[in-house]
């Protein structure tokens, strides 16, 4: 089974429906994220948590709101979506990276939703 | 200025060419960088940390200047497997904690 799950991995929808993608681990990472990627664009990040009671807003956070339910679960919700929030969204999670610790901080990826907005 | 870039190529090189890719950041507070391999439609894996002092992994040779405040990916002896994107991620200082922060992508290909 996979480290980091996405759910669902496809989704077409139509302008103003809400939509929700969750994430799921079994790193037992404290820090979770999600990017998306559009093309020539790279991954840009939308929000990041680094537990449950700590959300923070990416760089493009603007139409989109997260919910840590739990130290392995992080979802990310599109509360009315517009088509220019098609896209490739990736989850992630990471340890501290702290050296000390023998952290690396390396990211680990969900397979990535597919979503489409009508 | 975007805090990481990289120079999207494409680059297109034959089977055993050595090829290198640069990265720039903006944010001299950074404190680790990685290199990404990302094949098409799937999800990024990691290629390569990348230390002070630099680091090599078979073919794979990365290095670090922070005066200069780029990274370096050096492929030797290129296969037509290494095909795919290379993403520079960059952890950048931000309010107390480090933010994974990736530059777009260089795209490799590598011809018969």
């Amino acid at each position: 089974d996979a480290d980091v799950t996405q759910t669902p991995r496809n989704r077409i929808t139509k302008t103003g429906k809400r939509i929700m993608l969750e994430c799921s681990q079994t790193k037992g990472h404290d820090r979770m994220y999600w990017y998306r990627q559009d093309p020539g664009l790279g991954l840009r990040l939308i929000y990041y948590s680094f537990d449950v009671k700590d959300i923070n807003k990416g760089e493009i956070s603007d139409g989109y709101s997260v919910s840590r339910q739990a130290q392995a679960k992080f979802s990310l919700s599109l509360e009315s979506a517009i088509p220019n929030q098609t896209a490739l969204y990736f989850c992630a999670t990471s340890d501290q990276g702290l050296a000390e610790f023998g952290n690396t901080g390396e990211l680990f990826f969900g397979e990535g939703s597919r979503l489409t907005v009508l | 200025r975007k805090e990481v870039e990289q120079d999207p190529g494409p680059f297109n090189v034959p089977e055993g060419a050595t090829v290198a890719f640069n990265c720039t950041y903006s944010n001299s507070a950074s404190q680790s960088f990685f290199w990404y391999r990302q094949d098409c439609r799937k999800e990024p894996k990691l290629l390569m940390s990348v230390y002070s002092s630099g680091n090599e992994d078979g073919r794979f040779t990365a290095q670090l200047n922070r005066a200069s405040q780029y990274i370096s990916l050096l492929i030797r002896d290129s296969k037509l497997s290494d095909s795919a994107t290379y993403l520079c991620v960059v952890s950048r200082a931000s309010g107390g904690s480090y933010i994974p922060t990736f530059g777009r992508g260089t795209s490799l290909i590598v011809h018969p």
